[in-house]
């Protein structure tokens, strides 16, 4: 089955620096990449996805790449601000967006810090 | 996006009670949800794909025995936790599918003392 590795586990930076979290996956077949931001006790929030016929993918101060050939993705947020603290997670669709489940990754603790 | 409706957010019971927890799609229709559960700074674990007007699949591990799910309609997925022990305490989470892309509900924090 899908396999997906996130980095790093935690990532600290300052406010109005940028931040980018990686994602790895393993089934070739996978063709969808969303993004989600969960805070304390909430369920997670679709920010951005992106699929594979394109390279690249940006939503105001959020940006997703996109690598098939090398099978990874990363978010890049740009003019971190305190409230993008949270925990994100990166998923892969191994059901190339049909009725199945996805696979995440294991998430990454963003702290920003004023 | 689409809008998920999970109750309750947190419930506290008994060692040996039952406990339901209700996943609704507001805006839209659901013919498959799905069911996630999270340990403490873990990522989301899938538990079941619930699909209306039949079984629901289980992942390998979960006891379909013990979480019983129904999806009576296209807009309700329950997740009934039997006979639970304080190891069933946990945040659990639905999910469900509106044009390809995956929102999820609120989650519920179950607490079994």
């Amino acid at each position: 089955g899908e396999n997906v590795e996130q980095h790093p586990s935690t990532l600290s930076v300052q406010e109005g620096d940028s931040a980018v979290i990686k994602c790895t996956y393993s089934d070739s077949a996978s063709n969808y990449f969303p993004w989600y931001k969960q805070e304390l006790g909430k369920g997670p929030q679709l920010i951005i996805d992106i699929r594979s016929n394109v390279g690249e993918k940006k939503d105001q101060r959020i940006a997703v790449t996109l690598n098939k050939t090398a099978k990874h993705f990363s978010l890049h947020i740009t003019e971190t601000q305190p409230e993008d603290s949270a925990v994100y997670f990166c998923a892969a669709d191994p059901g190339g967006g049909g009725a199945d489940g996805l696979t995440f990754g294991k998430g990454t603790h963003l702290i920003i810090q004023p | 996006g689409a809008v998920v409706s999970q109750h309750p957010s947190r419930v506290i019971c008994k060692s040996g009670t039952s406990v339901k927890i209700e996943c609704r799609s507001l805006d839209f229709q659901a013919t498959t949800m799905f069911w996630y559960r999270q340990f403490p700074k873990q990522s989301l674990m899938l538990m079941a794909t619930s699909n209306e007007g039949s079984k629901a699949t289980y992942e390998q591990g979960v006891e379909k025995d013990k979480f019983l799910i129904n999806h009576a309609s296209l807009t309700l997925s329950t997740l009934t936790v039997t006979s639970a022990h304080p190891e069933d305490s946990s945040f659990y989470i639905c999910s469900a599918k509106k044009d390809l892309k995956l929102f999820f509900g609120s989650g519920t924090q179950l607490s079994v003392l």
